[in-house]
């Protein structure tokens, strides 16, 4: 049962440009979330998050939207850098405090 | 930022034998703990939940008996795989929580069962 989904699996950009990374769930019961970005073999690092009583969070060029009602939430990075090229997570936490992530989506952006 | 270390880095054992890899938060206590296991490809897949002191909770389809799970201090948690088998090749990342709703991730294990 994936209750939080990334349906696209790469999105490639021009350097420069926004990147804007969709995330949806299905459990009502989740109210804080999260993105992550994964380097190849390394572990997670946090990046931005959100809870359920606001529905935007800046922090520089990462934006994370949330939209409760369609249970869907946006990492937008503007300006893109190659350096931001790397695997984005989409989490969602509960009650339970339990994690649930997305797929993932491949972020390639070029020079 | 908030540092979660793992060792080791990357393991290589033979079929039968156990494996176990340490987990510890270097700058602040985390009282939950969290190990991960990802697949090429594949998205994190949460294997258990370790709270200082009792026993974890693992998640449905993981085997308690062969993934040991000990959280003996706010600052170290050990996943041992036992009697490895090649299928239990994978990536193994911990995380710790720091305060409600942050986790911070370790750099992950490689482990390869030949």
């Amino acid at each position: 049962d994936q209750q939080v989904k990334q349906n696209s699996p790469s999105l490639s950009v021009q350097e420069g440009r926004i990147s804007i990374l969709n995330c949806d769930y299905t459990n009502s019961m989740f109210d804080y979330f999260l993105w992550y970005k994964k380097y190849p073999a390394e572990g997670p690092t946090f990046l931005i998050s959100i809870s359920s009583i606001k529905d935007k969070n800046e922090d520089g060029r990462f934006t994370v939207f949330l939209n409760k009602s369609a249970k869907h939430l946006s990492l937008h990075i503007v300006p893109s850098q190659p350096g931001d090229s790397a695997v984005y997570f989409c989490a969602a936490s509960g009650g339970n405090n339990d994690m649930r992530f997305g797929a993932g989506t491949r972020l390639t952006v070029k020079p | 930022g908030a540092v979660v270390s793992q060792h080791p880095s990357w393991v290589i054992c033979k079929s039968g034998t156990s494996v176990k890899i340490e987990c510890r938060s270097l700058d602040f206590q985390a009282t939950t703990m969290f190990w991960y296991r990802q697949f090429p490809k594949q998205s994190l897949m949460l294997m258990a939940t370790s709270n200082e002191g009792s026993k974890a909770t693992y998640e449905q389809g993981v085997e308690k008996d062969k993934f040991l799970i000990n959280h003996a201090s706010l600052t170290l948690s050990t996943l041992t795989v036992t009697s490895a088998h090649p299928e239990d090749s994978s990536f193994y990342i911990c995380s710790a929580r720091r305060q409600a709703g942050e986790q911070y991730f370790g750099p992950g294990t490689r482990l390869t069962v030949t």
